[in-house]
Order: C-alpha cells, then structure tokens, then sequence
C-alpha cells in the first residue's frame, strides 16, 4: 500500500527556512515521479515543484530560486527545502506520487507551514 | 496556462446530472486531470488524460474535452460527491490548477 507521511511544518519567520519531509512507504521514491502541491488556507491548489524519477526537477515561477526539492533514497523520503520565506507561502504542503509526469495520484495528509512575525 | 473553472460553486439535488466545465487559456491536448476534494482531506485523482476513470472512482464520472475545453460530468449526484471538484493542466512542465467547483447537496 501507497502510503506518504509529510512533517517539517510549522510557524516561521518571513525570510525564514524550513525543510519538509514526505516519508514514503510501499514503493520506492526513486523510481516513481514525485512533487510538492500546495494550499493556502481557504483557497484553491497551487504545484510547486516536481522530481522525475530521473532526477530532473521543476519549479513553479513563484517558487524558484527559493526551493529545492530533492530525495534520500536510502531513507525513502523526499524533501522541500524552503529559504526566504514569504507570507504568501503559508499553505498546507502536500507530497504527491504518480507513475507518470502528468498527475498526482496519491497524496499524503499534508503539513501546514505558516510564515508570519 | 490559465485555468479556469465554471460554475465556482453550485447545489443540486440526489440524483441530479451535474456538469463542471474547465477551459485552458491555450490549447493542452487532453492533459488535464480532475481531483475531487473534501474538507480537511486532500484531494483525490478521478481522471486523467481528460477522460480516464481512474480504478476505484465510481462510473458516475465521466470526463471529456480536448483542446481547451473539458467537462467533468456526474451522471447521478449521490450524497458522498459533496466536495470541490479541480481540473489540473500537464500540457508543459508548469503545472496548473482551475480555481475549483464547489457541489453542495441541496
């Protein structure tokens, strides 16, 4: 069974770093694709960022230059690291899996992170 | 890619035909995607490649469109459907969402 388990979440400052963790079980990180989708509270979905089981990696615009998203094979786990945060990044971050580089198909619960002073 | 996403919200009674449409700001082929989403939970994939039911989603959905305009349509709205409905373009390596549909039971 598919299961993701997302943690890291929490208050930050703005200008703040976090790293979030998606632990991954019943399947291998490295051979399927995997990305970051996000939710600010109330509002709809927003991509983020996605990892092609090749390695190659994506950015959403409003993300770049400031996220990293990279994976341990050895611990299964896929990471965001976030630097220079912004208010408008607060939002629940989902993981996501798929077998292929077109949707998500299965998530994980989810980690709220919150930029605020 | 724009997304955009008709009706924002709507409310139907059981058993009630009801028809979301999702237009892209350019033509993306069929790589769209639809997700159903419930409060608190995260969504859940129901078709991709605009009309592929996934394994496990009832046959009440169907979904259809190319080009740049897609329709999610339930066939007969059961009570458990309640729930924002987004469509998600993969025509390019920018992933993007509609806004959402919200269906509520009358």
């Amino acid at each position: 069974e598919v299961q993701l388990e997302e943690s890291g979440g929490g208050l930050i400052q703005p200008g703040g770093s976090l790293r979030l963790s998606c632990a991954a079980s019943g399947f291998s990180v490295s051979s399927t694709y995997m990305s970051w989708v996000r939710q600010a509270p109330g509002k709809g979905l927003e991509w983020v960022s996605f990892m092609y089981s090749s390695g190659t990696t994506y950015y959403a615009d409003s993300v770049k230059g400031r996220f990293t998203i990279s994976r341990d094979i050895s611990k299964n786990t896929l990471f965001l690291q976030m630097n220079s945060l912004r208010g408008d990044d607060t939002a629940v971050y989902y993981c996501a899996t798929s077998d292929g580089p077109r949707d998500f198909q299965e998530w994980g619960q989810g980690t709220l992170v919150t930029v605020s002073s | 890619i724009q997304m955009t996403q008709s009706p924002s919200s709507l409310s139907a009674s059981i058993g009630d035909r009801v028809t979301i449409t999702c237009r892209a700001s350019r033509s993306i082929s069929s790589f769209l995607s639809w997700y159903q989403q419930k409060p608190g939970k995260p969504p859940k994939l129901l078709i991709s490649g605009a009309s592929s039911l996934r394994t496990g989603v009832p046959s009440r959905f169907r979904g259809g469109g190319s080009g740049t305009d897609f329709t999610l349509t339930i066939s007969s709205l059961q009570p458990e459907d309640s729930a924002t409905y987004y469509c998600q373009q993969s025509y390019n390596t920018a992933y993007s969402f509609g806004p959402g549909t919200k269906v509520e039971i009358k």
